[in-house]
C-alpha cells in the first residue's frame, strides 16, 4: 500500500456527529486524496490536496471538509454525519505523473 | 461524473485462459491507467499508458489505446485464480488535472 495508512479502519458513528478520518503517508508524495467507493458508483472524488494547506474540492465534496497540515498527513472531516455518508473511503497519495497509490480504506457506517 | 467505462461489468472465465477488459472515455487526456482492486482492499496502480502510446506491456498484462475511439483494453493473459478482482480504468479529469475520474470496475473472477 506504498506507505498509506488510514485510521480508523472501521467506525460506526450515529446520524448528527461529527467524524474524522485520519490519512498518513511515508512516501512524502505532493498530492494526497479522499474518495468514496459506494456499489452503483465507483470511485468518487471528495476532496484532494495538492500541498500543505492547499486543497480543492472534487465531486462530491458537500457535507466533508479536509485539512492538511503536513505533508504526511490529510484528514477528512464529516461534520455532521448522514445515512448517506455510510460507504467505504480512500485514501489516496499521487505522483507528478499522475500515478495513484491507495490506502487500505476506512468502513463506515452512520446510524 | 464519470469518465471512463468498462465492459463488461462482470466476467467469468477458467484459469489459463485470457481476460479482455474494456474501458470507454468521453473527453481528450493526457493518459489512461488500470488499476486492480482485491475484495476488501484498496486499488493498486498496474499500468499507465500515455495518449500518444498505442500499447504497453507489463507481465502478463497488455494494455492498448485508441485515441481516434477513445477507447483502450486490458488484456490478462494466461489468467490465474489469483487474478480475480475488479479492474478500474482511470483518466486524469479534462484539462489534464492531477485529479483522476474513475470507471464502475469490471469484476473479474477466474475459476481454478
Amino acid at each position: 500500500d506504498a506507505g498509506i495508512t488510514q485510521s480508523p479502519r472501521h467506525k460506526v458513528t450515529e446520524t448528527g456527529t461529527p467524524v474524522t478520518l485520519r490519512c498518513h503517508q511515508t512516501e512524502n508524495h505532493r498530492y494526497m486524496y479522499w474518495y468514496r467507493q459506494d456499489p452503483g458508483h465507483g470511485l468518487r472524488l471528495i476532496h484532494y490536496s495538492y500541498g500543505v494547506k492547499d486543497t480543492d474540492k472534487g465531486e462530491v465534496s458537500d457535507g466533508y471538509s479536509v485539512s492538511r497540515s503536513k505533508t504526511e498527513d490529510f484528514l477528512l472531516t464529516l461534520e455532521s454525519a448522514t445515512s448517506s455518508q455510510t460507504s467505504v473511503y480512500f485514501c489516496a497519495t499521487g505522483t507528478d505523473y499522475n500515478e495513484q497509490f491507495f490506502g487500505p480504506g476506512t468502513r463506515l457506517t452512520v446510524l | 461524473s464519470q469518465q471512463g467505462e468498462e465492459d463488461p461489468q462482470a466476467l467469468s472465465i477458467q484459469e489459463g485462459e485470457n481476460a479482455t477488459m474494456n474501458c470507454s472515455y468521453k473527453t481528450s487526456i493526457n493518459n489512461l491507467q488500470w488499476y486492480r482492486q482485491n475484495s476488501g482492499r484498496g486499488l493498486v496502480h498496474l499500468i499507465l499508458i500515455r495518449s500518444n502510446e498505442r500499447e504497453k506491456h507489463s507481465g502478463r498484462l497488455r494494455v492498448t489505446l485508441d485515441t481516434s475511439k477513445k477507447s483502450s483494453s486490458l488484456l490478462i493473459t494466461a489468467s490465474r485464480a489469483a487474478d480475480t478482482a475488479s479492474y478500474f480504468c482511470a483518466t486524469d479529469a479534462e484539462g489534464g488535472s492531477e485529479k483522476l475520474v474513475f470507471g464502475k470496475g469490471t469484476k473479474l473472477t477466474v475459476n481454478p
